[in-house]
Parts: C-alpha cells; sequence; structure tokens
C-alpha cells in the first residue's frame, strides 16, 4: 500500500534552471509533510518541511507547495546547482499526542543537475 | 554540527546468525527510530522508541528484531536470526524534544545477509 507516491523515479534539469520534484499522498490523515535529501552511503538529510495548515514553505532556493485537495506537494528548487544532485524523498506524517510520529517515506526521486 | 553515528557501515552475515546493529544518537535527542531501505525500494519505518520503551513499531518488526538502549548513549537494533530478506540499509534516526520533525539519520548500515 503506497501511501506516499512519486512517480517520477529520475528526472534531469539543466544548471541554473528550476527542479520540480512531485509527491502524491492517498492518506488523509497525514499533515505534515517533508523532503529530505539523500546522497550514496550517507542518511537522508531533512531539507524542508510543511504543516497541513500552510500551502507554502520557502528556505531559500527551496520551496514546497501544498495542495490538500489534491493531496499533491511539489519541491521547488531555483536556481538548480549540481550539488543538488542526489535522491530526494517525500515523507509524510500525522500529528499525534506523542508528537513525534513515524514518518512514512515515498520512492524517491533521482535528481541530476547538468552542468 | 551533531550527528548520529552508526556502526559498522558495513555487515556481511550468514543467513540464520544474529546481528546488532549499533547507533549513537544526538546527546540531547530522547526520539529514536530505526529505518530501513531495501536496495531500489523507499525507506520504511521499523521501530519509534522513547523513555526506554517501544513506542510504536511497524508490521516488518517482528518478534526476530528487538531494540535496546542499554547504557544511556548506545542504541542497538538487534535481529536474532537474519534471513536473506533482511539485506537492506538500516538507518538510525534521533530528534530532540519540542523539535516535532525533521529527524537527524545516521549514515547507515549496509547488511548483507548470505
Amino acid at each position: 500500500d503506497q501511501q506516499v507516491k512519486q512517480n517520477s523515479p529520475s528526472l534531469s534539469v539543466q544548471e541554473g534552471r528550476i527542479s520540480i520534484l512531485n509527491c502524491d499522498y492517498t492518506n488523509s490523515m497525514f499533515d505534515y509533510f517533508l523532503w529530505y535529501k539523500k546522497y550514496p552511503a550517507e542518511g537522508p538529510t531533512f531539507l524542508i518541511s510543511i504543516s497541513s495548515i500552510k500551502d507554502k514553505n520557502e528556505d531559500g532556493r527551496f520551496t514546497v507547495f501544498l495542495n490538500k485537495s489534491a493531496k499533491h506537494l511539489s519541491l521547488h528548487i531555483v536556481p538548480s546547482q549540481p550539488g543538488d544532485s542526489a535522491v530526494y524523498f517525500c515523507a509524510a506524517s500525522s500529528i499525534s499526542n506523542f508528537g513525534n510520529e513515524k514518518l512514512t517515506f515515498g520512492t524517491g526521486t533521482r535528481l541530476t543537475i547538468i552542468p | 554540527e551533531p550527528e548520529v553515528t552508526q556502526t559498522p557501515s558495513h555487515q556481511v552475515t550468514q543467513m540464520g546468525q544474529e546481528v546488532i546493529l549499533r547507533c549513537v544518537p544526538i546527546s540531547n535527542h530522547l526520539y529514536f527510530y530505526w529505518y530501513r531501505q531495501i536496495l531500489g525500494q523507499k525507506v520504511e519505518f521499523l521501530v519509534s522508541f522513547y523513555n526506554n520503551e517501544i513506542s510504536e513499531k511497524s508490521e516488518i518488526f517482528d518478534d526476530q528484531f528487538s531494540v535496546e538502549r542499554p547504557d544511556g548513549s548506545n542504541f542497538t537494533l538487534k535481529i536474532r536470526s537474519t534471513k536473506l530478506e533482511d539485506s537492506a540499509m538500516y538507518f538510525c534516526a534521533s530528534i530532540a524534544p519540542g523539535q516535532l520533525y525533521g529527524y537527524t539519520f545516521g549514515s547507515g548500515t549496509r547488511l548483507t545477509v548470505v
């Protein structure tokens, strides 16, 4: 049961252009969404997150957009740089009283920035 | 910057053997997790641990798996009798109190069961 889906396994973008990575989810209970970046032989690194009460969150070159009605989120990277080449995972969670819920990950999108 | 440290980076074991994967979370973190990623697949939740007990576990985390925080700094994942399908990257993660999301992950242990 794929509750979080990243339908593009790979994406190539020219350096300096915008990279757009997409993610869809099916579980309506999810209300917090995160993007992680992963280099080979390293663990995932937290990049940016968004709560379901917002539709946009920006941090430098990275912006995450959330469309709750479509159960869709996207990560925009602009301008793209060679160091952005990595696998990007979308992840989702639901806030509970416990406060630190497990993350459900997508399968990842391998982003390659072409110099 | 504080790191989550995992050892070993790669472990090869024979099917049926016990393995212990070790993690040293960031010192002021109180919530601990194990995730795994089978090659080419998504990162999957195994177990969360808080206040010296399991908070939540997935279907994957059956009786063959156990976790322990033996000495206040290490956090271990034990697989009692490994199977071929346990071959994966195992990631430890931790998070600080009040920092709800954005765990810090370790660099992982690649477990190969032969």
